[in-house]
């Protein structure tokens, strides 16, 4: 099946730096990439839908300014926690959709972000 | 809004049994319906993807039904081994054009006794 990367996999930050998380589908190709939170014991809750080459839709209640998406490429897309705070720690799990096919999604082994 | 809901929370089963994972929905257009399973600490990988225009997908032991216009899924599992831990997850995609989001259950977490 196909397979979608992220890294790192955990990190561990000082509150008020940025973190970048990268995820990357290795073997297909993804107009559109999807940012997930996840709080233990918690579902998936959508934080943002990337689209190659465009600005990324936000969900509501989901700060733009602190949560950078930039999906450069077919297979490429990142996200940037701003200025992180501890409340931000979370696992974060990216998606992506393969271009071709049923529309299938396929999921990231997720980060651990940890803000000290 | 859509709303998508596993029943039950938890279910614990002696290995070898057959069991049920429920999910329902209230909006009945959907595209698709994807069940996945996600392991502590882990990512989601995913099981069965069931179209809209179909009623069941099957994968070795694992077997999902969908009847769309009640708003229901099971994912069934046979012959149930402990590796099969894990929590379930249903979701569902909006049939809206331009609707890409999936919409997640809250989850079964499985357990199975060996």
């Amino acid at each position: 099946g196909a397979v979608v990367s992220q890294h790192p996999s955990w990190v561990i930050c000082k509150s008020g730096t940025s973190v970048k998380i990268e995820c990357r589908s290795l073997d297909f190709q993804a107009t559109t990439m999807f940012w997930y939170r996840q709080f233990p014991k918690q579902s998936l809750m959508l934080m943002a839908t990337s689209n190659e080459g465009s600005k990324a839709t936000y969900e509501q209640g989901v700060e733009k300014d602190k949560f950078l998406i930039n999906h450069a490429s077919l297979t490429l897309s990142t996200l940037t926690v701003t200025s992180a705070h501890p409340e931000d720690s979370s696992f974060y799990i990216c998606s992506a959709r393969d271009l071709i096919g049923l529309g299938e999604q396929y999921f990231g082994p997720g980060t651990r972000l940890t803000v000290t | 809004k859509q709303e998508v809901t596993q029943i039950p929370a938890a279910l614990s089963v002696p290995e070898g049994e057959n069991l049920v994972l429920n999910c329902s929905f209230t909006d009945s257009a959907i595209y698709n319906l994807q069940w996945f399973r996600q392991d502590p600490g882990k990512g989601l990988t995913s099981l069965l993807l069931i179209q809209s225009s179909q009623r069941e997908q099957t994968s070795g032991r694992l077997n999902a039904s969908l009847d769309k216009s009640s708003g229901r899924s099971t994912l069934y599992i046979a012959a149930s081994q402990p590796g099969d831990s894990a929590t379930y997850l249903c979701a569902v995609r909006a049939a809206n054009f331009g609707n890409e989001k999936l919409t997640f259950g809250t989850g079964t977490r499985l357990t199975i006794i060996p």
